[in-house]
């Protein structure tokens, strides 16, 4: 089946540009998470969606990131007044939850986004 | 704080030699502790897991051990491949649904 599928790809932005990043999860999966990845580290938590809503935002650095799933079941990661620190590739992460889940989150391919 | 450190950060290893990727959690709460392998410009995938309730678990070439009172897990890959060549990272997550404290990689380069 299908996996988890992250658009775009590739986003070059401009230094104060709003940009949106889009998740569609595996079907059925009720879990979505996103993450940060920074060249040589470790994907890093950002947020976590049981169903619509956010079950734990604790990984946000700061009030410009904001996430979305209002029909639980794609997000959207939106960041304003990027800057270049925000550069990264970011992770859309998706799994089931309950005795069936198996704790696995399956990945998506990312987003690097690039701010200039 | 919740933290994952993994070492070594690159390890090189002839075909067919073993290789050993080790890594240290603090959170005591931690039940989970998936391994994935990440090659260029793909997306992580994971390779085996294991679970707080088990010792050791082996699928194939690859085996994980978990010392949950020293809190140090650990990835074994014998018999390597040049295609064994990536990106390995661990984690640890309290399971359920909770989120992944993932360590920081260790780059893995098998020589023919």
């Amino acid at each position: 089946g299908a996996g988890v599928s992250q658009t775009p790809s590739n986003k070059v932005t401009e230094k104060g540009k709003y940009v949106e990043l889009r998740c569609d999860p595996i079907s059925g999966h009720t879990a979505l998470y996103w993450y940060r990845q920074s060249l040589g580290q470790g994907p890093e938590f950002l947020i976590y969606f049981q169903g619509t809503g956010a079950a734990d935002d604790s990984g946000l650095p700061n009030d410009r990131f904001f996430a979305v799933r209002p029909e639980g079941s794609v997000s959207t990661l939106k960041i304003q007044r990027t800057e270049r620190g925000d550069s990264a590739v970011y992770l859309c992460a998706s799994s089931l939850t309950g005795l069936a889940g198996g704790y696995e989150q399956y990945f998506g391919p990312g987003t690097r986004l690039t701010v200039t | 704080g919740e933290n994952v450190e993994q070492h070594p950060s690159t390890l090189s290893v002839q075909e067919g030699d073993s290789a050993v990727i080790k890594c240290t959690y603090s959170d005591s709460a931690s039940n989970y502790f998936p391994w994935y392998k990440q090659e260029l410009g793909k997306r992580p995938q994971l390779i085996i897991d294991i679970r707080s309730n088990v010792g050791e678990k082996k699928d194939q070439r690859i085996a994980v051990t978990l010392n949950k009172t020293a809190k140090h897990f650990s990835l074994h890959i014998t018999e390597t491949q040049p295609e064994d060549s990536a990106v390995y990272f661990c984690a640890a997550s309290k399971g359920g649904t909770y989120k992944y404290i993932f360590g920081t990689g260790t780059r893995l380069k098998v020589l023919a």
